[in-house]
């Protein structure tokens, strides 16, 4: 079975502080590297994504991917009060480039004013 | 910009009932997936179409069925209704198979 795990929290951040989101996946097949933001209630809305190992940097946001250690994170600088919600990491299933995703079940982040 | 649409957004069933949910996208996109999320358990991929005129099953496909419409619209589609399929379904489209998905905003299906 493959696998996408993550730590579930909560992570609890003050303002201003760097939130460090974590993700290893099984399947050393995949290529393709995700994460998506969901508010309660909400769907989830894609905040990065990453295919080559290294970093990736996109505003406040930076995700980093290590195939060899497999895994990838989720950096998030000066975090809000706003960034406060579920994280989701998602990897492709492998080989083939199917197109389909196996999620992790969600870092839940709390950023504290 | 629509993105995905998804109809309806609430839906209640009883058990043995059968019912469609829609989605549609507005992207031009070839791929177009289905999930369900529950507590606990995430998202969890129920058929995909990678391409119009394609579907395959996901991890969890028993009791459902989907038909790929034309390019824009992928339904889901349930047969007889169990209490074990209430939860919340999202549609959701990618210009290829390795590019990012992009989600609609969710049925909440509850079977009583």
């Amino acid at each position: 079975q493959k696998e996408v795990e993550q730590n579930s929290g909560p992570l609890s951040v003050p303002e201003g502080a760097i939130a460090s989101l974590n993700c290893t996946y099984s399947d050393r097949g995949s290529q393709s590297f995700f994460w998506y933001r969901q508010y309660s209630g909400k769907s989830p809305e894609l905040i990065m994504f990453i295919y080559s190992n290294g970093d990736k940097e996109d505003g406040r946001f930076t995700a980093q991917l290590n195939k060899a250690s497999q895994y990838v994170s989720l950096l998030i600088r000066d975090s809000q009060p706003s960034d406060s919600a579920t994280y989701l990491c998602a990897v492709n299933a492998g080989s083939g480039n199917t197109g389909k995703l196996i999620f992790g079940q969600g870092t839940t982040l709390q950023v504290k004013p | 910009n629509a993105g995905v649409t998804q109809t309806p957004k609430f839906q209640v069933l009883k058990t043995g009932q059968s019912m469609t949910l829609q989605c549609a996208q507005d992207m031009n996109h070839n791929s177009m997936y289905w999930y369900r999320q529950d507590p606990g358990m995430g998202l969890r991929l129920i058929y995909y179409s990678a391409s119009e005129g394609t579907t395959d099953k996901g991890e969890v496909p028993n009791g459902y069925n989907v038909s790929r419409l034309n390019k824009r619209e992928f339904s889901l589609r349930l047969e007889s209704a169990a209490p074990s399929q209430t939860s919340v379904y999202f549609c959701a489209s990618s210009q290829g198979r390795v590019q990012p998905q992009h989600f609609g905003d969710g049925t909440r299906l509850s079977i009583l």
